[in-house]
């Protein structure tokens, strides 16, 4: 079946610590993201990619870093940096169709320090 | 940068009611979209709907642009529809409101 796929979907992390989260979809994407959600809180942009090999920071990139090296991978670093990682991670793909893109989300992440 | 306004933050419905969720937006966008929330934390698009009327099922959407706003009407409600509803708009990446809260009890 088609979809995105991030894994761990738990995950605990000691201070200190950098981790990576995977993201993988085979929708045959361009465009991939990751979100950060606090909360009660609405989704917050991290970094987003639209095409291989190339991305742009979001509203919140400091201590996160990204990778695209190929079109169906997004994978996100947490770094030591980020000083409050502790979050609900989603990622997500989109497509241009006609008029505009329609996002879909993978199961996301939960991160927690320890 | 834009800002999303959802209304109202928390509702509780008995199921079979019906309900209207409000979506404001502060600048001329070039797309909407209405998500669902589960309790997993799963997101499913219910709509695109940068402007006009859609129906899909007992849901309904409409975004009037011209006015920056967009209303999700959910009819005759089931457990099921609990969870968090979220607008998000367009311009060069999704911006996302806050959600509304949505807790349908039996």
């Amino acid at each position: 079946d088609g979809g995105i796929t991030q894994s761990p979907k738990y995950l605990f992390r000691k201070e200190g610590q950098n981790v990576t989260l995977s993201c993988e979809q085979n929708l045959n994407h361009d465009a991939m993201y990751w979100y950060r959600q606090d909360p009660g809180q609405g989704l917050r942009l991290i970094y987003y990619s639209q095409i291989v090999n190339d991305f742009q920071k979001g509203d919140i990139a400091e201590g996160y870093s990204v990778s695209r090296e190929k079109k169906e991978s997004f994978p996100l670093t947490v770094t030591s940096a980020q000083k409050n990682p502790t979050a609900f991670y989603l990622c997500a793909s989109s497509s241009f169709k006609g008029g505009g893109n329609t996002i879909y989300f993978g199961e996301g992440s939960w991160l927690t320090v320890v | 940068g834009i800002q999303v306004e959802q209304s109202p933050p928390d509702l509780i419905l008995q199921e079979g009611a019906n309900s209207t969720l409000r979506c404001n937006f502060s600048d001329s966008v070039n797309n909407l979209q209405w998500f669902h929330q589960n309790p997993w934390g799963q997101l499913i698009n219910l709509f695109y709907i940068p402007s006009g009327t859609k129906q899909n099922g007992r849901l309904s959407a409409t975004t009037v642009a011209t006015e920056r706003y967009s209303l999700l009407y959910i009819s005759s409600s089931q457990t099921t529809d609990s969870g968090v509803y979220f607008c998000a708009v367009e311009r060069s990446t999704l911006t996302f409101g806050k959600g509304t809260m949505l807790l349908v009890s039996p």
